[in-house]
């Protein structure tokens, strides 16, 4: 069965750094891109980041370039993103999810984690 | 980037009746790389339809998609008391992927 769990959300002041994690199992994560989503309160679904599942370069929303980094770590099927020069504006739910094709970066999200809150203020 | 628009903002519509929403792009969406998902209340999206009109893996065939280019459509055939739900259509043809800001089916 495909899993993905998120951890790593918490509250954190204006300014903070924070590192969310997402564990996968239940498939070869090394050939499968992945994605960050969030949701801020009430709102609706924000692409954040995507990563192809090795050798390419990382790609992020406006919002976020610069101050947000995703990677991935094959070896232990975990997806990461690292938040820096957090902003109140960054208040939301964040999903991972798998892109649906193996090896193809251009692919809706076929499985989702449960989201893990990051809350700024 | 692509900046996709949903339309209406809210559908109310009763059990059984037939459901129709709208997502446009701003500019075409090669290969009709699109998506439409269903999001309730403290869960996580679900995806319904991939490459504009392929429904995913256990997606009832009264969901449905189609369109191309800038216009494109979910169709919901007959409205089941668990469809009533909001619905996201996303890009994914360029390397920035966009959602749409959503329709919500609530019940009439």
């Amino acid at each position: 069965e495909v899993q993905l769990v998120e951890s790593g959300g918490d509250l954190v002041q204006p300014g903070g750094s924070l590192r969310l994690s997402c564990a996968a199992s239940g498939f070869s994560f090394g050939n499968y891109d992945m994605s960050w989503v969030r949701q801020a309160p009430g709102k609706g679904l924000e692409w954040v980041s995507g990563i192809c599942s090795s050798g390419c370069s990382p790609y992020y929303a406006d919002s976020v370039k610069g101050r947000f980094t995703i990677s991935r770590d094959n070896s232990k099927n975990t997806l990461y993103l690292q938040m820096n020069s957090l902003r109140v504006d960054d208040t939301a739910v964040y999903f991972c999810a798998r892109h649906k094709d193996a090896l193809r970066y251009n692919a809706g999200g076929d499985y989702w984690g449960q989201g893990t809150l990051v809350s700024v203020s | 980037d692509i900046v996709l628009t949903q339309s209406p903002g809210t559908l109310s519509l009763s059990p059984g009746e037939r459901a129709t929403l709208s997502c446009r792009a701003s500019q075409s969406v090669t290969r009709n790389y699109l998506a439409w998902y269903q999001q309730k209340a403290g869960q996580a999206p679900r995806l319904l339809i991939y490459d504009a009109s392929s429904r995913a893996t256990g997606i009832p065939d009264r969901f449905s998609g189609s369109g191309s280019g800038t216009d494109f459509t979910l169709t919901i055939s007959r409205l089941e008391p668990e469809d009533f739900a909001v619905y996201y259509c996303q890009q994914y043809a360029t390397f920035l992927f966009s959602f749409g800001p959503g329709t919500k089916v609530d019940i009439k």
